[in-house]
């Protein structure tokens, strides 16, 4: 089975905060994801990457950033915490066409 | 216009009932086709990938795509109160992993 794990499922941060979510897939997968999903907007994608130290902007990167350093750990990092950044953010990896999601990090910034 | 759309719902079926599930997409160059359930407050799950036209079926699930219409469907047969959650579509328009998603259909098996 495909094992998909993110670092926290809650996390709770004040605005300003730089914030680090961790992704890990234990599948020796190429290609990562991280997406948000908010009610009535469904899933978007944030970054993505298929390749060590490699990086794509997805459809709203603003506000964020990733670090691929290792094949099977994808970090997405909010530099500044904002409230608009409340959200289920949520990992996947893909071996080339499905994605397996992990199980969420629901983050609130106050 | 959307890159996948979906009827939101809610849909509600009896137990033992097909449920019917719909999804259109807008790039006619799309390869790879999923869906996904996802239950409340937990993270989606691939149920079933298609990647050519006509029927896939896995168990109780029958995927169905016609890429000249451009839909995708979910058929869900015997509906058990256990398949009450949303589903997903997603389309790979082009090599390159990077999916769309509807925004989902909640189903809801009544007992």
């Amino acid at each position: 089975d495909v094992k998909v794990t993110q670092s926290s499922r809650y996390l709770v941060k004040r605005t300003g905060e730089k914030v680090f979510l961790e992704c890990v897939q234990d599948m020796d997968h190429e290609n990562m994801f991280w997406y948000r999903q908010d009610p009535g907007l469904g899933l978007r994608l944030i970054y993505f990457s298929y390749d060590v130290k490699m990086k794509e902007k997805g459809d709203i990167p603003e506000g964020y950033s990733v670090s691929r350093e290792k094949k099977e750990r994808f970090s997405l990092i909010l530099e500044s915490a904002s409230t608009n950044q409340t959200s289920m953010y949520l990992c996947a990896s893909s071996p080339l066409y499905e994605q397996y999601f992990g199980p969420g990090t629901r983050l609130t910034v106050t | 216009q959307k890159e996948v759309e979906q009827n939101s719902g809610p849909l509600s079926v009896p137990e033992g009932a097909i449920a019917s599930l719909n999804c259109t997409y807008s790039d006619r160059g799309s390869q790879s086709f999923f869906w996904y359930r996802q239950y409340s407050g937990k993270s989606p799950e691939l149920i079933m990938s298609i990647y050519s036209n006509g029927d896939k079926e896995d168990g109780r699930f029958t995927a169905q795509l016609n890429k000249a219409s451009q839909y995708v469907s979910l058929l869900i047969r015997d509906s058990q109160p256990s398949d009450s959650a949303t589903y997903l579509c997603a389309v790979d328009p082009r090599t390159g992993n990077q999916f769309y998603f509807g925004t989902g259909t909640s189903l809801t098996v009544i007992p």
